[in-house]
């Protein structure tokens, strides 16, 4: 049973707007969110995080924000540059730490 | 290093046969992770270690697959007599201790059972 879930397998957005990514969760457990960002053939890689602590964190061009109530997150992008066309996937760890929980992405395409 | 080595990076194997594929963690990594990703689905999640102890095994088929992590060699996960549906991209990731930046992953290893 997938506990994160991102419902969008794929987003078009043009160059200079906002590219919002959602991500869904079931557990209420989760306490640690993170972002990562795929490019073909290469790893994931870490991007930004937030603690259920917070419902905002904020890094450059990229803001995360989460809504405990509605176990919901989100990636926003502003302004969406082509380069950051690729899979983001969000990923959810329990207060244990033990392992990150990931949902099966969603792919950005940026059009210039 | 500075990187979280896989190899190799493809491996074709036909059904029934041994697969075995390595991960060398970043030095001083301490936490190293495997993961499975199906047809560009979700990651799922396989085994962990810390150091040379499994730490999580929950994620691991209780049949054909195994994993190692020994001190001074890579870690390995193999899978003994392969079937169609263990193809998939194997991604490593190590830690060092800490998860508040996530892992840090390798480029995974494709296997193609056939």
């Amino acid at each position: 049973d997938q506990q994160v879930k991102q419902n969008s397998p794929s987003l078009s957005v043009q160059e200079g707007r906002i590219s919002i990514l959602n991500c869904d969760y079931t557990n209420s457990m989760f306490d640690y969110f993170l972002w990562y960002k795929k490019y073909p053939a290469e790893g994931p890689t870490f991007l930004i995080s937030i603690s259920s602590i917070k419902d905002k964190n904020e890094d450059g061009r990229f803001t995360v924000f989460l809504n405990k109530s509605a176990k919901h997150l989100s990636l926003h992008i502003v302004p969406s540059q082509p380069g950051d066309s690729a899979v983001y996937f969000c990923a959810a760890s329990d207060r244990n730490f033990n392992k990150f929980y990931f949902g099966s992405g969603t792919k950005l395409n940026v059009k210039p | 290093g500075e990187e979280v080595a896989q190899t190799p990076k493809h491996l074709v194997r036909g059904e029934g046969q041994k697969a075995k594929l390595y991960c060398a963690p970043i030095k001083g990594h301490s936490y190293v992770f495997w993961y499975q990703q199906v047809l560009k689905n979700e990651f799922k999640f396989l085994i962990s270690f810390q150091n040379e102890n499994v730490f999580d095994e929950t994620g691991m088929p209780k049949e054909r697959f195994s994993a190692k992590c020994l001190p001074n060699s890579p870690c390995s996960l193999e899978i003994q007599a392969t079937k169609l549906e263990d193809s998939a991209v194997y991604f490593c990731a190590s830690s060092p201790g800490t998860l508040l930046n996530g892992y840090t992953f390798g480029s995974g290893t494709r296997l193609t059972v056939v």
